[in-house]
């Protein structure tokens, strides 16, 4: 099974700084790497799929790079509505998800 | 307007079963394959299961292989999980979620999800 690593656990932030998050694999999952934002009581939704190609409908401040082992989600400026849980997910070798960031407001 | 909406989560006691439903709307069910994954109470996400757009591979993960099976009818544009001898570990929120063409799975669209709890 790939685990996903994601840190930091949590994140305090301010509205307009930048955030940035971290996901590791145990082995390189190629580019095959999601990330999913997740609000209280919601479902997730997808952000960022192939690790860098943003999904239908998401904003131009969210943005994922990265491949093999280490992948990076940026938002860079948060706005009051990105205070959430953020997963990232691999669908190299069957489907595992990382533990998740909280991004708080600080 | 696209939509995918759970039902059939409750209460049940351990060793019992347990079917849930994932009723969709607004897409062409028959053209995507579809999935299950769960979230226990304050804890992260877990992929449960997957099915093809034609029900003929299915997919599980290693925590409920044995016990669940997925299914669904393309003439109800419906998607089943048919959940046995259920333990305490199986309690929690279960999504249903459309995935992003073409099957790679990644998934682009969830339900609300449904709630089970496993509990005497």
């Amino acid at each position: 099974e790939i685990v996903l690593t994601q840190s930091p656990a949590t994140l305090s932030l301010s509205p307009g700084e930048r955030a940035t998050l971290s996901c590791r694999a145990s082995q390189s999952v190629s580019n095959y790497l999601a990330w999913y934002q997740q609000k209280p009581g919601q479902a997730p939704r997808l952000l960022i799929y192939d690790a860098s190609n943003r999904a239908t409908g998401i904003p131009a401040r969210f943005s994922g790079s990265g491949s093999g082992t280490d992948f990076t989600l940026t938002i860079s400026s948060l706005e009051p509505e990105d205070f959430a849980v953020y997963y990232c997910q691999q669908r190299s070798n069957w489907v595992t998800f990382g533990g998740g960031t909280k991004v708080e407001i600080k | 307007e696209v939509l995918l909406v759970e039902s059939g989560g409750g209460l049940v006691q351990p060793g019992g079963s347990l079917r849930l439903s994932c009723a969709a709307s607004g897409f062409t069910f028959s053209h995507y394959a579809m999935y299950w994954v769960r979230q226990a109470p304050g804890k992260g996400l877990e992929w449960v299961s997957g099915i093809s757009n034609s029900g003929g591979r299915t997919y599980y993960g290693d925590s409920v292989k044995g016990r669940c099976t997925i299914s669904r009818d393309n003439s109800k544009n419906t998607l089943y999980l048919q959940m046995n001898s259920l333990r305490a570990e199986d309690t929690a929120v279960y999504y249903c979620a459309k995935d992003l063409p073409p099957g790679n799975w990644y998934f682009d669209l969830w339900g609300r999800g449904t709630l089970v709890t496993v509990s005497s």
